[in-house]
């Protein structure tokens, strides 16, 4: 299987910008959440999905969409791209025994 | 609200050292409790995990103890390689789905030869 899988793996934006990042699960999970990661700050959840149709947000959603209409993709939209939002942002999908899978990351920079 | 506190790094250790990193917690009812782990360039993978109190999760070596007294759950390894070198994580998830979770901030530990 090949788990959660995120693209790109990197990215380069400038200010303004617009762009998804994708998020794909092969597991079969309801719940499916996106992740921010900063130096010093741990992860900080953005947006996450109990199932297809039904999105709500995290700690730090402004700034950033969502929408969930397959069981198996989760993309996440920046629609218009900010320095404050360059980071590593993962993907995660949870399954049996609440543990979460998380993808590989995108790590995303924006000039 | 849910929290969690882990040691301040970076840690450096020689190979075989004993390795304690802490793990404190707040949230109501009754959390479970996750160790993940980030090696470099890449995503978060459990470690272990406990679901009740006095519980013991472990791993490739690593332990943590689930102690509802010291709201805490501390992860040890006695005898660490160069190859434990990584990001590690304490996390928690609370509430009646136990789906969110809530991590510290990360604890660096670099093993050397």
């Amino acid at each position: 299987n090949a788990g959660v899988t995120q693209t790109p793996k990197f990215q380069v934006l400038k200010t303004g910008q617009s762009m998804t990042l994708q998020c794909a699960q092969d597991m079969n999970h309801e719940y499916m959440s996106w992740y921010r990661q900063d130096p010093g700050m741990g992860l900080r959840l953005i947006h996450y999905s109990v199932g297809a149709g039904i999105t709500d947000q995290g700690e730090v959603p402004n700034g950033y969409n969502v929408s969930r209409s397959t069981t198996e993709d989760f993309p996440l939209r920046l629609l218009s791209a900010a320095p404050s939002q360059t980071s590593v942002y993962f993907c995660a999908s949870t399954g049996p025994a609440r543990v979460q899978y998380f993808g590989a990351g995108t790590r995303l920079s924006v000039l | 609200g849910n929290s969690v506190t882990q040691m301040e790094g970076p840690v450096t250790l020689s190979e075989e050292a004993f390795l304690t990193i802490n793990c404190t917690y707040t949230a109501t009812g009754y959390p479970s409790l996750f160790w993940y782990v980030q090696y470099p360039g890449e995503g978060l993978q459990l470690l272990l995990k406990a679901t009740k109190a006095d519980d013991k999760g472990s791993n490739k070596g690593f332990e943590a103890t689930y102690r509802k007294e010291t709201t805490s759950f501390h992860l040890e390894k006695g005898s660490v390689q160069v190859s434990d070198s990584a990001v590690y994580f304490c996390a928690l998830g609370s509430g009646g789905s136990n789906y969110k979770l809530t991590f510290g901030k990360g604890t660096l530990l670099t093993v050397n030869p």
